[in-house]
């Protein structure tokens, strides 16, 4: 199983609501990552996870929380999100968290924030 | 920034031609990798080249790297419709693995 999956697929959230995405893999990676992708850009590190232990978090506000509950799982919770936070959300892992190994990537959660 | 820089921004070409796609970056690196992302969904990697590397090949893709001049090209052979899709290029800099994405080149592969 080379499959990363992401759900849910689309979110629609008002500014005061909390929500959360998940991410989960079967490939035994023990790297996982979250990117945001704003339209016609390029994926952005939000943070990483090595071994379950968050490793980097690249200066991202604390309206996003980020939780690895194990090493198949990882959730991004949303709360009082602006509408500028509307973009792809993406999910990958890789076998290490080291250099010199590919991600895989999810299919993504496009969250629009009214 | 670190991020690289790609070009063509955008290319348009026919079925069976090649497309050439180049990435320049600012930093040494460990390696760099080529992913590509159909409009909206989740990047699929496409090769990986080490710093030491200078060439390498998968199927229809040729990717070449230059430390010197920080700059890489990725040449997709005898191109077909679903070659048409947005490719990036990501180097891998630290020791945790983490990749900077390029701005991308957004190619469409006409019938």
């Amino acid at each position: 199983d080379t499959e990363v999956t992401q759900t849910p697929k689309h979110l629609v959230m008002g500014m005061t609501n909390k929500k959360s995405l998940k991410c989960e893999q079967h490939m035994g990676h023990r790297a996982m990552y979250w990117y945001k992708q704003k339209a016609k850009k390029p994926p952005e590190l939000m943070f990483v996870y090595s071994y379950e232990k968050l490793s980097i978090n690249e200066s991202v506000p604390s309206r996003f929380s980020p939780e690895c509950p194990n090493s198949s799982l990882l959730n991004l919770h949303l709360h009082a999100l602006q509408p500028e936070d509307s973009a792809l959300y993406l999910c990958a892992s890789s076998q290490r968290g080291t250099s010199g190994y590919e991600q895989y990537f999810g299919p993504g959660t496009r969250l629009t924030v009214t | 920034s670190q991020q690289g820089e790609e070009d063509p921004q955008a290319l348009s070409i026919q079925e069976g031609e090649n497309a050439t796609m180049n990435c320049s970056y600012k930093t040494s690196i460990n390696n760099l990798q080529w992913y590509r992302q159909n409009s909206g969904r989740g990047l699929v990697h496409l090769i990986l080249i080490r710093s030491n590397e200078r060439e390498k090949h998968s199927g229809r893709l040729r990717v070449t790297l230059d430390t010197s001049k920080k700059s890489s090209s990725l040449l997709i052979t005898a191109s077909r419709a679903a070659d048409t899709a947005s490719y990036f290029c990501a180097t891998d800099w630290g020791s945790q693995g983490n990749l900077i994405f390029g701005k991308g080149t957004k190619l469409s592969v006409k019938p």
